[in-house]
């Protein structure tokens, strides 16, 4: 079982959807929780960053931390085609290492 | 701001070849330092790490090697080149959080 689990997808929803991205993960000694957009042939950005359990909004993006069932997820409201891209979710328990998922990839349709 | 640079951004390499990949930083000091290859449609593996000069991690045994010759300088090395090191090879950079900001990216294929 790897340490943290992601559908790959691709996830295609219609433009203006909601939508709900998903990682899982096995150890629960992870505090620190991030969501990075990477566009083909890109390097990753980082986009929201999240210490311990709870939720934390910005813009259209939100993350939600639930440690208890170590689940984590990233909603975009009012998703547009420039938001086509893949969506890795990474996560620590030390101040060196992320471990990663393997990463969704989003198609956000016209 | 800080910013991070890697070069080349593109390389083609015959089998048996050596490669030199670069990735330097500006706008901080003494940042941690990733080396990352991603194999198309995979995640990231982590192959090197280094929080300062001369002090590298790896995490991965392969034909791969890394150098910190300067404090916001990482070199990415091999003598010869596998065909199975084609990837996209990307550099990260990082302070006292966990946050890692990454680089543009070098896509190397080796044939």
């Amino acid at each position: 079982q790897k340490e943290v689990e992601q559908d790959p997808g691709p996830l295609s929803v219609p433009e203006g959807a909601i939508v709900s991205l998903n990682c899982t993960y096995s150890n629960s000694a992870f505090q620190y929780f991030m969501w990075y957009r990477q566009y083909s042939r890109k390097g990753p950005e980082l986009l929201m960053y999240t210490y311990s359990s709870g939720n934390k909004e910005d813009g259209r993006f939100t993350a939600q931390v639930d440690k208890s069932s170590k689940y984590i997820s990233l909603f975009i409201r009012d998703s547009q085609p420039s938001d086509s891209a893949t969506y890795l979710c990474a996560m620590s328990d030390s101040n060196y290492q992320l471990i990663w998922g393997a990463g969704t990839k989003l198609i956000i349709k016209p | 701001s800080q910013t991070i640079h890697q070069w080349p951004a593109t390389l083609v390499q015959p089998v048996g070849s050596p490669l030199s990949l670069e990735c330097t930083v500006e706008g901080t000091s003494n940042p941690n330092l990733y080396w990352y290859r991603q194999a198309a449609g995979r995640g990231l593996q982590l192959l090197f790490y280094s929080v300062g000069i001369g002090q590298i991690s790896s995490e991965v045994p392969q034909n791969l090697s890394a150098s910190r010759p300067q404090d916001r300088q990482f070199i990415l090395s091999s003598k010869k080149l596998l065909l199975s090191d084609s990837g996209f090879y990307l550099c990260a950079w990082s302070t006292s959080s966990n946050e890692q900001f990454f680089g543009p990216g070098t896509r190397l294929t080796v044939l």
